[in-house]
């Protein structure tokens, strides 16, 4: 079936560097999505992402972080600086016709994010 | 708030025994929550097993079953006969009707199935 394809699947960096998540989407989905999830703990809703916009963000989704999807390709995510506490397993997420319909999500495996 | 809650992190279940995995929810600010089972098998990515928009209404999915209670506040997840190919975290998730996008999740339960 579709699959959604993130890049890498593990990522070790130092605190205060910046670090780029990459998702390759199902090829005609036009909504995407990024969720986070910490060890131990529920994964969280983080933000959406439709027609080159950010539709909605929730808490967790702090100003050191950015969403992108430059000419069509990968969907980023970017946290700049990165701080100990977004040591996280990052899930991405597209659908076709996104959130005003009950559609299914389909999920990448996850990035795990380590920051030293 | 609104929150999911699954109670067990892991159930190991016989091949060919049944299996309940218990999610009750909380939907304080969500009137109409649309309830969900989603599934991760061994080196894949999460995917829906089953989900239900109305209450009292069941869904079925693989010869998995659940049933969306209002009054319990539950969506306990059902088999009558598991496989060793079953083996997998299961998700229990809600959302607001209309609103597939800011899932809540339960913490997941892993379902090991010995043959």
């Amino acid at each position: 079936g579709p699959k959604v394809l993130q890049i890498p699947s593990h990522q070790i960096i130092d605190m205060g560097q910046m670090v780029t998540l990459n998702c390759d989407p199902v090829s005609n989905h036009l909504y995407f999505y990024w969720y986070k999830q910490i060890l131990g703990q529920q994964m969280e809703f983080l933000v959406n992402f439709y027609n080159g916009k950010v539709m909605e963000k929730s808490k967790l989704f702090k100003d050191q972080f950015s969403v992108e999807r430059p000419d069509g390709s990968y969907f980023t995510l970017k946290i700049q600086p990165t701080a100990l506490e977004d040591s996280a397993v990052y899930f991405c997420a597209s659908s076709q016709t996104g959130v005003i319909s009950n559609e299914r999500l389909f999920f990448g495996h996850g990035t795990k994010l380590s920051v030293l | 708030g609104d929150s999911v809650t699954q109670t067990e992190g892991q159930v190991t279940v016989s091949e060919s025994k049944s299996l309940i995995i218990n999610c009750t929810y909380s939907a304080t600010s969500i009137a109409y929550p649309n309830l969900f089972w989603y599934v991760r098998y061994p080196g894949e990515g999460l995917q829906l097993l089953l989900k239900v928009i109305t209450a009292g209404q069941k869904g079925s999915s693989r010869g998995f079953e659940a049933t969306y209670n209002k009054e319990t506040t539950s969506f306990h997840l059902q088999k009558a006969s598991v496989q060793e190919s079953d083996s997998a975290v299961y998700y229990c998730a809600l959302t607001d009707v209309g609103d597939n996008s800011k899932l809540i999740w339960g913490l997941g339960t892993s379902l090991v199935v010995n043959p």
